[in-house]
């Protein structure tokens, strides 16, 4: 089965500060790969994804995700946080064997950004 | 604007009651999703549905029931058999089944408390 794991569950950084979230993932082949962010009480928007070529791809508010098939890994990135960044990070897997489409999400990462 | 309505966004009920959250999509997506939310545990998908009138059971079907009857309405039902349902419900949709992009797309949610 295919799961998706996010080290970090709380990550706190400065404003203008460089940030990196981890996620892994495990899954027999490449899967499809996205982030999702949530602001509090709210639904989850995507921040950026991954199908295939470039490994690194560009995302929404100045993200940015590197994909590493040796490393399984699919972490996402930000130069400089901006304070309106705080929020719950979440990554996520979608296998297409099965013809749904259904997607694994981490466990999420809270982000705190100081001021 | 196109996008996911969810309704009641906070409902309060009484243990033994059942209780139906609305989900409504205008977005002429094929697939839809209900997902659970807790602190600490990410998401996890309770049922989704690829076409009308047909939907599968995910990873925590028990103590709840779906419908399908119109392409833009997945009504999730919260029965008196789930043992601990206060949480925060999201719905979903996706634009494919099978293929495409596997983009989620979430509603505002609802938040559930059992009293």
């Amino acid at each position: 089965a295919q799961s998706v794991t996010q080290p970090d569950i709380h990550i706190t950084v400065s404003e203008g500060a460089s940030l990196e979230l981890r996620c892994n993932y495990s899954y027999g082949a490449t899967p499809y790969l996205f982030w999702y962010v949530q602001s509090p009480g709210q639904g989850l928007q995507l921040l950026l994804k991954y199908f295939s070529g470039d490994t690194l791809v560009q995302g929404i508010k100045g993200f940015e995700a590197e994909f590493k098939r040796s490393q399984s890994s699919f972490n996402l990135r930000k130069p400089s946080v901006h304070w309106s960044d705080a929020a719950e990070y979440f990554c996520a897997v979608v296998r297409y064997n099965t013809n749904a489409g259904k997607s694994t999400f981490g466990d999420g990462t809270t982000l705190t950004v100081k001021p | 604007d196109g996008g996911i309505t969810q309704s009641p966004k906070y409902l309060f009920r009484k243990e033994g009651q059942n209780v139906t959250l609305s989900c409504e999509q205008n977005l002429n997506h094929d697939a839809m999703y209900w997902y659970r939310q807790d602190p600490g545990q990410g998401l996890r998908l309770i049922y989704y549905s690829q076409i009308v009138n047909d939907f599968q059971k995910g990873d925590i079907a028990e103590g709840y029931s779906v419908s399908r009857e119109k392409k833009e309405s997945f009504p999730l039902t919260v029965t008196s058999a789930q043992k601990n349902p206060t949480a925060f419900y999201l719905c979903a949709s996706s634009p494919q089944t099978g293929r495409g992009t596997g983009e989620l797309f979430f509603g505002e949610g609802s938040r559930l408390t059992v009293l």
